[in-house]
C-alpha cells in the first residue's frame, strides 16, 4: 500500500528553523497537507494544498514541494510549536493516507 | 464556526459492533463530505472512510468489510458502525469535515482533499 515517510523526530532550538520532510511516490500528482497534534488534542490543519496556510495559522509555518518530497518549515520556532506533525495526501484510488508522523522537540 | 463532537460507548466487547455519533453544530451537514479517522494510542492517524450528505460513501479498503457510515440530516449528525471489533480497533476516533474539490491551473487539474475542522475525539476501548 501507498506510504508517506517522515523522520521520527526533529529537534530544534527556540528561534531556529525546523524542517520536516514527507516522501511518497504519489506526491508529484497529489497535494500534500500538514497537521499539528499536541498531546491529548485533535489534529489541527496548518498547511493545505502544499503551501497554503489556513486563517489563524502563524506565518512562521510554510510548506513546499519538490518531486516526491514535501516539506513543512517552521521558521523562528517557539516553545508552543512542540508537537507531532503529520503529512497527508490522497491515493489515486480516492482514499487518503497519512505520514508516519514527526515529533518536534523544542530544546 | 462549525464544531464537531463525537459520542458513544467508551468500552466495546470483542466481536461486537462499535457505534459512534458525530454531532455537527454551526453549519449544516448538507453539501459537505465528512470523514471518520482513528488513532491508536501512541500511533499515527488512519482514515476510516467518508460520507457525503447524500449518503454516498467511500471506505478504507482495509476496513471496508466492517464499516458502515450514515447521515441523519434531521439531527445534523453522522454515524459510524464498525463490526466484529478486536483489541486492534482500540483507538481515539475522530470525525472531521472533508474539504474536497478540484483546482485548475493552466491545463493542470488537481484534486484536493483535507480534513478541517476535527472533533475532539472519543476513546473507544475494545475489551471483555
Amino acid at each position: 500500500s501507498y506510504e508517506l515517510t517522515q523522520p521520527p523526530s526533529v529537534s530544534v532550538s527556540p528561534g531556529q528553523t525546523a524542517r520536516i520532510t514527507c516522501s511518497g511516490y504519489g506526491l508529484p500528482k497529489q497535494y500534500a497537507y500538514w497537521y499539528q497534534q499536541k498531546p491529548g488534542q485533535a489534529p489541527v490543519l496548518v498547511i493545505y494544498k502544499d503551501n497554503e496556510r489556513p486563517s489563524g495559522i502563524p506565518e512562521r509555518f510554510s510548506g513546499s514541494s519538490s518531486g516526491t518530497t514535501v516539506t513543512l518549515t517552521i521558521s523562528g520556532v517557539q516553545a508552543e510549536d512542540e508537537a507531532d506533525y503529520y503529512c497527508q495526501s490522497a491515493e489515486s484510488s480516492g482514499t487518503y493516507v497519512f505520514g508516519t508522523g514527526t515529533k518536534v522537540t523544542v530544546l | 464556526q462549525v464544531q464537531l463532537q463525537e459520542s458513544g460507548p467508551g468500552l466495546v466487547k470483542p466481536s461486537e459492533t462499535l457505534s459512534l455519533t458525530c454531532s455537527v453544530s454551526g453549519d449544516s451537514i448538507s453539501d459537505y463530505y465528512w470523514s471518520w479517522l482513528r488513532q491508536p494510542a501512541g500511533k499515527g492517524l488512519e482514515w476510516i472512510g467518508r460520507i457525503y450528505s447524500s449518503g454516498s460513501t467511500k471506505y478504507n479498503p482495509s476496513l471496508k468489510s466492517r464499516v458502515t457510515m450514515s447521515v441523519d440530516m434531521s439531527k445534523n449528525q453522522l454515524s459510524l458502525k464498525l463490526s466484529s471489533v478486536t483489541a486492534a480497533d482500540t483507538a481515539v476516533y475522530y470525525c472531521a469535515r472533508d474539504n474536497t474539490g478540484v483546482n485548475i491551473v493552466a491545463t493542470i487539474i488537481k484534486s484536493y482533499d483535507y480534513f478541517d475542522p476535527w472533533g475532539q475525539g472519543t476513546l473507544v476501548t475494545v475489551s471483555s
